[in-house]
């Protein structure tokens, strides 16, 4: 059955630093990769999403995620995180009834 | 409109209730989505719909569940007498395409559900 593991429940990052965060899935076949950003009070966004091809998916507001099939990852990256980011964070794999992580929340300190 | 668009925003009701949940999807898209985000989970699927097709209904949690979808469009929710694990927020999404093919998922602001 696929599954998605989020292993960080919550992240604090600077403004200005760096952020990966971790995103593990099982799956049975090729999976449909996504990653959505929830702001508080808000729905979903999608951030961006991997089908097949380059395994480096560039996504909105500066985010890129990398699919690696030997490590079942896809771990999202940003170079340099802005206070607006603060939210939370979902990976999410599958087609027709996607199976959702935890999600990861994500703190920016000033 | 413009979004996905669901109410209420905001539902109490009292354990042993019926509730309903509507969802207004996206004009155009045929596929339409339910999942349930309780305190500190991920999303939990619920049930899918594409076209006309019979829903898919694996991820309803128990019988007390269920869903429709008048003419393609607008879903409802619905939840009969209603337990305190119940209390989540249910979030709708639709898509352009479904039936196999992968499209995005446009969220709808979710409906807060308590039940006391």
């Amino acid at each position: 059955a696929q599954s998605v593991t989020q292993p960080d429940i919550h992240i604090t990052v600077s403004e200005g630093a760096s952020l990966e965060l971790r995103c593990n899935y099982s799956y049975g076949a090729t999976p449909y990769l996504f990653w959505y950003v929830q702001s508080p009070g808000q729905g979903l966004q999608l951030l961006l999403k991997y089908f097949s091809g380059d395994t480096l998916v560039q996504g909105i507001k500066g985010f890129e995620a990398e699919f690696k099939r030997s490590q079942s990852s896809f771990n999202l990256r940003k170079p340099s995180v802005h206070w607006s980011d603060a939210a939370e964070y979902f990976c999410a794999v599958g087609a027709l009834d996607m199976r959702f992580g935890a999600g990861t929340r994500l703190t920016v300190k000033p | 409109g413009a979004g996905v668009s669901q109410s209420p925003s905001n539902k109490v009701t009292e354990k042993g209730k019926d509730v309903e949940l509507r969802c207004d999807p996206i004009s155009g898209h045929t596929a339409l989505y339910w999942y349930r985000q309780s305190l500190g989970q991920g999303l939990e699927f619920l049930i899918y719909f594409q076209g006309n097709s019979a829903p898919d209904k694996s991820g309803l949690p128990s019988d007390r569940f269920s869903a429709e979808r008048t003419g393609g469009s607008v879903s409802t929710l619905t939840i009969q007498r209603t337990q305190q694990e119940d209390s989540a927020v249910y979030l709708c999404a639709s898509s352009l395409r479904g039936g196999g093919q992968v499209g995005t998922q446009y969220f709808g602001p979710g409906t807060r559900l308590l039940v006391l």
